[in-house]
Protein backbone atom coordinates (compact mmCIF):
# COMPACT_ATOMS: atom_id res chain seq x y z
CA UNK A 1 0.00 0.00 0.00
CA UNK A 2 1.53 3.26 -1.63
CA UNK A 3 1.65 5.79 1.63
CA UNK A 4 2.76 9.73 1.41
CA UNK A 5 3.91 11.66 4.42
CA UNK A 6 4.65 15.12 4.65
CA UNK A 7 6.57 17.72 6.53
CA UNK A 8 5.35 19.84 8.21
CA UNK A 9 2.17 19.44 8.84
CA UNK A 10 1.47 22.83 9.76
CA UNK A 11 4.23 25.94 8.88
CA UNK A 12 3.83 29.63 10.32
CA UNK A 13 6.26 31.62 8.82
CA UNK A 14 7.30 35.23 8.38
CA UNK A 15 7.33 37.34 4.96
CA UNK A 16 10.19 37.07 3.32
CA UNK A 17 11.57 33.71 4.88
CA UNK A 18 12.84 30.75 3.37
CA UNK A 19 11.29 27.07 3.61
CA UNK A 20 11.21 23.62 2.44
CA UNK A 21 7.88 21.47 2.52
CA UNK A 22 9.15 17.50 2.17
CA UNK A 23 6.79 14.71 0.81
CA UNK A 24 8.30 11.23 1.40
CA UNK A 25 6.27 8.16 -0.27
CA UNK A 26 6.74 4.42 0.20
CA UNK A 27 6.94 2.66 -2.90
CA UNK A 28 8.13 2.66 -6.17
CA UNK A 29 6.89 6.15 -8.41
CA UNK A 30 8.44 9.11 -10.73
CA UNK A 31 4.59 10.78 -10.88
CA UNK A 32 4.48 13.35 -8.15
CA UNK A 33 1.92 16.12 -8.01
CA UNK A 34 1.85 19.34 -6.18
CA UNK A 35 -1.30 21.05 -5.12
CA UNK A 36 -2.68 24.14 -3.36
CA UNK A 37 -6.16 24.30 -1.80
CA UNK A 38 -7.02 27.86 -0.01
CA UNK A 39 -10.07 27.45 2.82
CA UNK A 40 -12.85 26.43 1.06
CA UNK A 41 -11.96 25.57 -2.38
CA UNK A 42 -10.94 23.06 -4.28
CA UNK A 43 -7.09 21.92 -5.82
CA UNK A 44 -4.89 24.24 -7.81
CA UNK A 45 -2.67 22.45 -9.61
CA UNK A 46 1.17 24.12 -8.78
CA UNK A 47 3.77 21.19 -10.34
CA UNK A 48 3.63 18.18 -12.17
CA UNK A 49 7.09 16.26 -11.55
CA UNK A 50 7.33 12.62 -14.11
CA UNK A 51 11.43 11.63 -13.60
CA UNK A 52 13.94 11.63 -11.07
CA UNK A 53 15.76 15.14 -10.71
CA UNK A 54 12.94 17.27 -12.34
CA UNK A 55 13.23 20.36 -11.27
CA UNK A 56 10.36 23.02 -11.63
CA UNK A 57 10.19 27.08 -10.66
CA UNK A 58 7.26 28.99 -10.39
CA UNK A 59 7.48 32.34 -9.27
CA UNK A 60 8.57 32.02 -5.15
CA UNK A 61 7.61 28.42 -5.25
CA UNK A 62 10.47 25.77 -6.48
CA UNK A 63 9.72 21.48 -6.80
CA UNK A 64 12.18 18.82 -7.14
CA UNK A 65 11.74 15.10 -7.28
CA UNK A 66 14.25 12.40 -6.38
CA UNK A 67 12.69 9.18 -7.18
CA UNK A 68 15.47 7.15 -4.96
CA UNK A 69 15.30 9.01 -2.08
CA UNK A 70 10.86 8.70 -2.46
CA UNK A 71 11.26 12.44 -2.04
CA UNK A 72 10.01 15.54 -3.57
CA UNK A 73 10.60 19.23 -1.64
CA UNK A 74 8.65 22.24 -2.32
CA UNK A 75 10.93 25.32 -1.45
CA UNK A 76 9.30 28.63 -0.41
CA UNK A 77 11.76 31.30 -1.51
CA UNK A 78 11.10 35.12 0.37
CA UNK A 79 7.68 33.76 1.01
CA UNK A 80 4.85 36.27 0.85
CA UNK A 81 1.35 36.53 2.38
CA UNK A 82 -0.27 35.49 -0.52
CA UNK A 83 0.85 32.25 -0.29
CA UNK A 84 -0.83 31.65 2.91
CA UNK A 85 -2.50 27.91 1.97
CA UNK A 86 -2.54 24.26 2.36
CA UNK A 87 -0.11 22.45 0.21
CA UNK A 88 -0.74 18.86 -0.93
CA UNK A 89 1.71 16.45 -2.71
CA UNK A 90 0.43 13.56 -4.46
CA UNK A 91 1.99 10.32 -5.76
CA UNK A 92 0.67 7.92 -8.80
CA UNK A 93 1.15 4.28 -8.84
CA UNK A 94 4.12 3.29 -10.69
CA UNK A 95 2.01 1.35 -13.00
CA UNK A 96 1.36 4.53 -15.75
CA UNK A 97 -1.97 4.16 -17.04
CA UNK A 98 -3.96 3.38 -13.26
CA UNK A 99 -4.32 7.66 -12.20
CA UNK A 100 -5.41 6.77 -8.70
CA UNK A 101 -3.47 9.32 -6.63
CA UNK A 102 -2.64 9.29 -2.95
CA UNK A 103 -2.33 12.68 -1.34
CA UNK A 104 -0.28 13.56 1.50
CA UNK A 105 -1.53 14.16 4.85
CA UNK A 106 -1.12 18.55 3.28
CA UNK A 107 1.04 21.03 4.83
CA UNK A 108 -1.14 24.53 6.20
CA UNK A 109 0.93 27.58 5.88
CA UNK A 110 0.54 30.51 7.16
CA UNK A 111 2.48 33.84 6.04
CA UNK A 112 2.95 36.08 8.38
CA UNK A 113 3.58 39.89 7.78
CA UNK B 1 -5.55 23.70 -18.75
CA UNK B 2 -7.93 21.81 -18.90
CA UNK B 3 -11.55 22.88 -17.28
CA UNK B 4 -13.90 20.29 -15.40
CA UNK B 5 -17.12 21.85 -13.98
CA UNK B 6 -18.48 20.46 -10.90
CA UNK B 7 -22.18 21.16 -9.41
CA UNK B 8 -23.56 22.03 -7.41
CA UNK B 9 -21.35 24.17 -5.11
CA UNK B 10 -22.65 23.99 -2.38
CA UNK B 11 -26.31 22.16 -1.05
CA UNK B 12 -27.89 21.46 1.83
CA UNK B 13 -30.47 19.17 2.20
CA UNK B 14 -32.61 17.32 4.84
CA UNK B 15 -31.66 13.73 5.91
CA UNK B 16 -33.30 11.04 4.21
CA UNK B 17 -32.81 12.76 0.78
CA UNK B 18 -30.72 12.20 -1.89
CA UNK B 19 -28.15 14.40 -3.75
CA UNK B 20 -26.60 14.41 -6.78
CA UNK B 21 -23.26 15.73 -8.12
CA UNK B 22 -21.82 16.15 -11.15
CA UNK B 23 -18.81 16.18 -12.84
CA UNK B 24 -18.30 17.41 -16.70
CA UNK B 25 -14.94 17.96 -18.17
CA UNK B 26 -15.46 20.70 -20.59
CA UNK B 27 -12.82 20.57 -23.11
CA UNK B 28 -11.41 16.91 -22.94
CA UNK B 29 -12.60 13.29 -23.54
CA UNK B 30 -12.30 11.72 -19.50
CA UNK B 31 -12.74 8.18 -19.62
CA UNK B 32 -11.58 8.58 -16.10
CA UNK B 33 -13.19 10.29 -13.47
CA UNK B 34 -12.12 10.11 -9.69
CA UNK B 35 -14.11 10.78 -6.51
CA UNK B 36 -12.48 12.23 -3.50
CA UNK B 37 -14.19 13.33 0.10
CA UNK B 38 -12.61 16.16 1.74
CA UNK B 39 -13.08 16.54 6.13
CA UNK B 40 -12.34 20.08 7.53
CA UNK B 41 -8.73 20.02 8.04
CA UNK B 42 -7.91 16.62 6.58
CA UNK B 43 -6.44 15.46 3.40
CA UNK B 44 -8.40 14.03 0.51
CA UNK B 45 -9.52 10.34 0.52
CA UNK B 46 -10.30 8.69 -2.57
CA UNK B 47 -13.67 7.42 -2.66
CA UNK B 48 -14.13 5.25 -6.03
CA UNK B 49 -12.61 5.82 -9.57
CA UNK B 50 -15.38 6.00 -12.46
CA UNK B 51 -14.99 4.44 -15.63
CA UNK B 52 -17.15 5.39 -18.52
CA UNK B 53 -19.10 2.96 -19.29
CA UNK B 54 -18.22 0.43 -16.79
CA UNK B 55 -18.95 -0.35 -13.29
CA UNK B 56 -17.02 1.93 -10.49
CA UNK B 57 -14.28 0.67 -8.74
CA UNK B 58 -15.09 1.42 -5.04
CA UNK B 59 -12.07 2.24 -2.35
CA UNK B 60 -12.70 -0.11 0.52
CA UNK B 61 -14.88 1.30 3.68
CA UNK B 62 -16.65 3.08 0.97
CA UNK B 63 -20.72 1.99 0.62
CA UNK B 64 -21.67 1.13 -3.02
CA UNK B 65 -25.42 1.26 -2.35
CA UNK B 66 -24.85 4.48 -0.40
CA UNK B 67 -22.66 6.84 -3.16
CA UNK B 68 -23.83 5.56 -6.51
CA UNK B 69 -21.56 6.34 -9.32
CA UNK B 70 -22.78 6.70 -13.21
CA UNK B 71 -20.32 8.04 -15.89
CA UNK B 72 -22.52 7.75 -19.06
CA UNK B 73 -19.96 9.75 -20.87
CA UNK B 74 -16.64 10.75 -21.84
CA UNK B 75 -17.46 14.29 -20.38
CA UNK B 76 -19.97 13.32 -17.48
CA UNK B 77 -19.81 11.32 -14.29
CA UNK B 78 -22.32 11.56 -11.32
CA UNK B 79 -22.34 11.05 -7.83
CA UNK B 80 -25.53 10.57 -6.03
CA UNK B 81 -25.09 10.60 -2.42
CA UNK B 82 -28.84 8.64 -1.31
CA UNK B 83 -30.34 8.43 1.60
CA UNK B 84 -27.86 11.27 3.00
CA UNK B 85 -27.48 11.67 6.77
CA UNK B 86 -25.12 14.23 9.15
CA UNK B 87 -22.48 12.07 8.79
CA UNK B 88 -21.94 12.51 5.20
CA UNK B 89 -21.81 16.04 5.37
CA UNK B 90 -18.07 16.48 3.55
CA UNK B 91 -16.47 18.42 0.80
CA UNK B 92 -16.91 15.78 -2.54
CA UNK B 93 -14.19 16.69 -5.49
CA UNK B 94 -14.12 15.07 -8.10
CA UNK B 95 -11.27 14.89 -10.83
CA UNK B 96 -11.18 14.39 -14.66
CA UNK B 97 -7.82 12.57 -15.86
CA UNK B 98 -6.69 13.71 -19.08
CA UNK B 99 -5.36 10.93 -22.03
CA UNK B 100 -1.82 12.48 -20.84
CA UNK B 101 -2.49 10.83 -17.13
CA UNK B 102 -2.85 14.25 -15.52
CA UNK B 103 -5.61 15.68 -13.07
CA UNK B 104 -8.05 18.48 -13.40
CA UNK B 105 -10.27 18.82 -10.14
CA UNK B 106 -13.48 20.43 -9.93
CA UNK B 107 -14.56 23.32 -7.64
CA UNK B 108 -15.73 21.25 -5.31
CA UNK B 109 -18.87 20.19 -3.16
CA UNK B 110 -19.92 21.40 -0.09
CA UNK B 111 -22.87 18.79 1.22
CA UNK B 112 -24.39 19.95 4.54
CA UNK B 113 -27.35 17.22 5.87
CA UNK B 114 -29.22 18.59 8.22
Amino acid sequence: ELKVEQNPLFLSMQEGKNYTIYCNYSTTSDRLYWYRQDPGKSLESLFVLLSNGAVKQEGRLMASLDTKARLSTLHITAAVHDLSATYFCAVGPPNFGNEKLTFGTGTRLTIIP
Amino acid sequence: GAVVSQHPSWVICKSGTSVKIECRSLDFQATTMFWYRQFPKQSLMLMATSNEGSKATYEQGVEKDKFLINHASLTLSTLTVTSAHPEDSSFYICSAASSAGIQYFGAGTRLSVL
